[in-house]
């Protein structure tokens, strides 16, 4: 069965710094998404991507996060200037159109010293 | 801002009962209401979809109810085992693939 992948599994980084978070999402899904849960908390959306731009974002997703499909297979998150707040698991998930599931990634667990 | 409430943060049931989870919205009725497990650690996967003009879904020993009066979904798990131990999250997709808004989670724990 097709699964996402996502990189690394886990990120360590100093406040400040910038961080790349990869995801290959399965290849016929067009839709992909990034959410993210701070330890014991719900999940949160982010942002939802579709034929190479953003088509909603979160309030959380301010100026310090962006998206692209560098290569046209992965999918990145990038926050440029770390803050402690963003230390959590970010998940990467793809929609199957057809029945409008969604497939989650394993997570990448950053943190933010 | 849609809420979402998850009847407890916890439940405990024996094995082979009958698990009920209850997710309860506030405001617009979703187009898509889902529900997916959770494992420690682990990303959501995927359980069951049901849409706003739909009541019931079944999968196997799974099933989900929508009552767009009460604004209410169930979530049934029949002869339940130790392996259904794990959170279930309900999400709200309002449109249809763009934003989904989860719920809170609630932690099943089967016991032998």
């Amino acid at each position: 069965e097709p699964e996402v992948t996502q990189t690394p599994s886990h990120q360590v980084t100093q406040m400040g710094q910038e961080v790349i978070l990869r995801c290959v999402p399965i290849s016929n899904h067009l839709y992909f998404y990034w959410y993210r849960q701070i330890l014991g908390q719900k999940v949160e959306f982010l942002v939802s991507f579709y034929n190479n731009e953003i088509s909603e974002k979160s309030e959380i997703f301010d100026d310090q996060f962006s998206v692209e499909r560098p290569d046209g297979s992965n999918f990145t998150l990038k926050i440029r200037s770390t803050k402690l707040e963003d230390s959590a698991m970010y998940f990467c998930a793809n929609l199957d159109r057809g029945t409008y599931e969604q497939y989650f990634g394993p997570g990448t667990r950053l943190t933010v010293t | 801002s849609q809420k979402i409430e998850q009847n407890s943060e916890a439940l405990n049931i024996q094995e082979g009962k009958t698990a009920t989870l209850t997710c309860n919205y506030t405001n617009y009725s979703p187009a898509y209401l889902q529900w997916y497990r959770q494992d420690p650690g682990r990303g959501p996967v995927f359980l069951l979809l049901i849409r706003e003009n739909e009541k019931e879904k079944r999968k196997e020993r799974l099933k989900v109810t929508f009552d767009t009066t009460l604004k209410q979904s169930l979530f049934h798990i029949t002869a339940s085992q130790p392996a259904d131990s794990a959170t279930y999250l309900c999400a709200l997709d309002m449109r249809g693939y763009q934003k989904v808004t989860f719920g809170t989670g609630t932690k099943l724990q089967v016991i032998p």
